[in-house]
């Protein structure tokens, strides 16, 4: 069974804390995606990695940064949570080509006091 | 620039009823189509996807989408809906030129009574 997993269903953070959100996948994808999830907005991505240590900007990228030093792993970092960050943060990954499906993990509820 | 619209944030619907989701897309280029559902406390899951060849394109749990590229519209349809469908729902785009990036709609819910 193939798997996205990240590492805390729900994180309670202050503002100006650096706050790291962990993501796993088992199937050997090419590509991975963090994406925040906020009601009437939809998803939109934040940053995009089609390779290891290579990345690319989404639509909404300020505030975040990103680092993938293997293949499985592709972590979501903000190096100063302030309370806008609030929201649940979805990861997914993919295999390079036409359309493929993406997977995604369970999500990760971030709340910033 | 692409981009989804899911005019009905919410549809309530009796369990047995028909449904039908509505999804527009904008693009200048040829695109691919996606539904995904995302359940109560879960990532989202791929429904159906329309990448070309016949229109009407069916996917897992009954459901089934139609894509009509002079009204750009792919809508959801299911001829008799559970109480288990009930789910978030959400349409996504991605033109032939960069295939690995998707477009989400805002999403409807789609709540199903007894």
């Amino acid at each position: 069974d193939v798997k996205v997993t990240q590492s805390s269903r729900y994180l309670v953070k202050r503002t100006g804390e650096k706050v790291f959100l962990e993501c796993v996948q088992d199937m050997d994808h090419e590509n991975m995606f963090w994406y925040r999830q906020d009601p009437g907005l939809g998803l939109r991505l934040i940053y995009f990695s089609y390779d290891v240590k290579m990345k690319e900007k989404g639509d909404i990228p300020e505030g975040y940064s990103v680092s993938r030093e293997k293949k499985e792993r592709f972590s979501l970092i903000l190096e100063s949570a302030s309370t806008n960050q609030t929201s649940m943060y979805l990861c997914a990954s993919s295999s390079v080509g036409q359309a493929n499906e993406q997977f995604f993990g369970p999500g990760t509820r971030l709340t910033v006091l | 620039a692409q981009s989804v619209t899911q005019l009905d944030s919410q549809v309530p619907v009796f369990e047995e009823a028909p449904v039908e989701l509505r999804c527009n897309y904008s693009s200048s280029v040829s695109v691919y189509l996606f539904w995904y559902v995302q359940y109560p406390n879960q990532g989202l899951q791929l429904l159906l996807k329309y990448l070309s060849g016949s229109t009407l394109v069916k996917g897992i749990n009954g459901f089934e989408a139609e894509f009509n590229k002079s009204q750009t519209s792919f809508h959801l349809r299911k001829p008799s809906v559970h109480i288990s469908d009930t789910a978030e729902y959400f349409c996504a785009v991605s033109d032939h030129s960069n295939t690995d990036k998707l477009i989400f709609g805002t999403g409807t819910r789609l709540q199903v009574f007894p």
